[in-house]
């Protein structure tokens, strides 16, 4: 394992829920991030936090809403979301400055 | 501006035979270069990097990259590949003159071993 966990595993939601996905890392690190992968596309980097702070929002719809309520946990929370959101969402953490990041298993998220 | 082209979606290798994943980048300054691997259902996985120094860099599992400026490639390689390599892997690149520490990844190749 690489002391990165997401919660939950898999989720399948409708257009007009509300949900949250969690991420926690065990690692000390202090930055952390979220990214959207679609098949066939480049991972997509979708926010960073670094010491707390929003430091990136690479034109994510308002949708999604990143929360970081210290350096060891990260939220994204998902409202009214489309159909092409369906993917598997990645949390990942580094060490600010090393540049090696280290990922969790991913939410595979299903949008109905 | 950062950038990095995986040109194979997918590769094909027998078991015992040597494999090769490529990766070409563009950048700047200088690179710091990484290759990530995915198992199904997994995220992504640090295999190595280069930052500087032997332009031959090893890392987990037996495999290893080279890094040839003139080329601006980033080539994964193993001499003898196993069906427990088959996986998805991900080359990614950094601008050391950049002002972010955040690398850009490519698209990834399938690598398939067959037995």
């Amino acid at each position: 394992e690489t002391g990165v966990t997401q919660t939950p595993r898999h989720l399948v939601m409708g257009m007009t829920n509300k949900k949250s996905l969690k991420c926690e890392q065990h690692l000390g690190h202090n930055a952390m991030y979220w990214y959207k992968q679609s098949a066939k596309k480049p991972l997509e980097l979708m926010f960073v936090y670094n010491f707390k702070e929003q430091t990136e929002n690479n034109s994510v719809p308002s949708r999604f809403s990143p929360e970081c309520p210290n350096s060891s946990h990260l939220f994204l929370h998902l409202h009214t979301l489309q159909p092409e959101d369906s993917a598997l969402y990645l949390c990942a953490s580094s060490q600010d400055g090393t540049d090696t990041q280290y990922f969790g298993p991913g939410t595979r998220l299903t949008v109905l | 501006a950062q950038s990095v082209a995986q040109p194979e979606d997918q590769v094909n290798v027998a078991e015992g035979n040597p494999l090769t994943v490529k990766c070409t980048y563009s950048v700047s300054g200088n690179p710091y270069l990484f290759w990530y691997v995915q198992y199904p259902n997994r995220g992504l996985q640090f295999l190595l990097k280069y930052i500087t120094g032997d332009n031959l860099v090893k890392g987990s599992y037996g495999f290893e990259a080279e890094f040839n400026k003139s080329q601006t490639s980033f080539h994964l390689k193993k001499p003898s590949a196993l069906v427990s390599d088959s996986a998805l892997y991900f080359c990614a690149v950094r601008d050391m003159g950049g002002g972010s520490y955040i690398p850009t990844f490519g698209r990834g190749t399938s690598l398939i071993v067959h037995p």
